[in-house]
């Protein structure tokens, strides 16, 4: 089955710094990867998604490259902010099979003011 | 926007217990999750439904077990509650934009 590794699995940057997290996956079927935000008390929302037919994707200060020949994905955050502090998730999936996501195992960003 | 509602956010149960943890989605999506969340593991998918009265076991899913009766409502039970299975529950629902979450259950077993 589908196996994602994530590092780091902590990362403090100063605020305005930019900060990226990266995810291996194993399964060559994949072609959804999530990424995700989990606030203290709160479940993980989802801030950028991309699809295999894809290699880059961006959303303000986020964006997600996608290597598929390597398997690896990562997360850049630019300029971040207090507010960027949380943890965050990656994942892979087959969107065909119901899109069941496999998490890696998180990378806790602190972002020092 | 769509919502995923757990019914507890803490439950404390006591060993062998039999424990219900319910989630309700108002988006009619055919696709729903719980996964299990402990520090440095990440989630782990437990058990996955894709239609009313159908289950599929994800990674992890000895000592517990699923309900889906209606659409929207996935209930997961632990029929013997142990220590080992003191843990943050998240449930989920899915379609083709992608997944989301409840805020999820933080239950402690004693």
């Amino acid at each position: 089955g589908e196996n994602v590794e994530q590092h780091p699995s902590t990362l403090s940057v100063q605020e305005g710094d930019s900060a990226v997290i990266k995810c291996t996956y194993s399964d060559s079927a994949s072609n959804y990867f999530p990424w995700y935000k989990q606030e203290l008390g709160k479940g993980p929302q989802l801030i950028i998604d991309i699809r295999s037919n894809v290699g880059e994707k961006k959303d303000q200060r986020i964006a997600v490259t996608l290597n598929k020949t390597a398997k690896h994905f990562s997360l850049h955050i630019t300029e971040t902010q207090p507010e960027d502090s949380a943890v965050y998730f990656c994942a892979a999936s087959l969107m065909e099979y119901g899109n069941k996501l496999v998490f890696g195992a998180g990378t806790i960003l602190r972002v020092k003011s | 926007d769509v919502k995923v509602t757990q019914s507890s956010r803490y439950l404390v149960k006591r060993t062998g217990e039999k424990v219900f943890l319910e989630c309700v989605q108002d988006m009619d999506h055919e696709n729903m999750f719980w996964y299990r969340q402990d520090p440095g593991l990440g989630l782990r998918l437990i058990y996955f439904s894709y239609d009313v009265k159908m289950k599929e076991k994800g990674d992890i899913p000895e000592g517990y077990s699923v309900s889906r009766e209606k659409k929207e409502r996935f209930s997961l039970i632990l029929e013997s509650a142990s220590t080992n299975q003191t843990s943050m529950y998240l449930c989920a629902s899915s379609w083709t934009g992608g997944t989301t979450f409840g805020s999820g259950t933080r239950l402690t077993v004693v």
